[in-house]
């Protein structure tokens, strides 16, 4: 079983600066694959950026990075410059290999960020 | 290149009475999965298929059904309604299965039963 823990609720960030989102988890899967996805009001799941376990660098993608610590199971997303566009939920997800790569995302439970101008 | 499409967006059904969703994934795509999102229990997997087939299943009664077609097309289906089932059902599409693979959304179709 695999399990994600989003511990921050919300977040207030003011425009321009940096916001890390902060994402544990916890698999017996040996190999596995994590995701961060932003949600806005609309609804649709916006994919932003994928980290594999055995990867060796941090993935980046655009303004957003993904600190990886594979020893402390954490994959914090890291969105560089934060716009007020970056309003959204942002949800950490992952999915591993025991179900033959074919199952489904665990999802955490997300984080409202709010960007002020 | 098109994103991929759920149909209907809204939807309001009476309790007891059946629905069918259907989502069309990004052309090339062959997996397709179904994820239900409630504010009580967040996003849950309910199925996913591959190539016409059910690939995996998630925690969820028989009620709650899926099909695959040979154009990658899927359809989800929930008999008996009930209130517990008002939701946003969300389909994504990846290219191929693997733990690796990212899963690309619709913007999912929201499902009030009265």
């Amino acid at each position: 079983a695999q399990k994600i823990t989003q511990t921050q609720p919300g977040m207030f960030v003011q425009e321009k600066e940096a916001v890390t989102l902060d994402c544990t988890y916890d698999t017996s899967d040996p190999s596995y694959g994590l995701f961060w996805y932003k949600q806005p009001s609309s609804g649709e799941m916006i994919f932003l950026i994928y980290q594999g376990s055995y990867d060796q660098q941090n993935a980046t993608e655009g303004r957003y990075s993904l600190n990886f610590q594979k020893a402390r199971k954490s994959a914090n997303l890291v969105i560089s410059a934060s716009q007020l566009g970056d309003s959204a939920m942002y949800f950490c997800a992952m999915r591993g290999v025991s179900g033959g790569g074919a199952d489904g995302l665990t999802f955490g439970k997300g984080t409202h960020l709010i960007i002020q101008p | 290149k098109a994103g991929v499409t759920q149909t209907p967006r809204y939807l309001i059904k009476t309790r007891g009475q059946q629905v069918t969703l259907s989502c069309s994934p990004i052309s090339g795509h062959r997996s397709v999965s179904w994820y239900q999102q409630t504010p009580g229990q967040g996003l849950q997997f309910l199925f996913e298929y591959f190539s016409e087939t059910q690939r995996n299943k998630g925690n969820f009664p028989g009620r709650f059904s899926g099909r695959q077609f040979s154009n990658s097309r899927s359809e989800m289906n929930v008999s008996t309604l009930e209130l517990g089932d008002s939701a946003l059902y969300l389909c994504a599409s990846r290219v191929a299965a693997g733990e690796g693979t990212e899963a690309f959304f619709g913007q999912g179709t929201r499902l009030t039963v009265v």
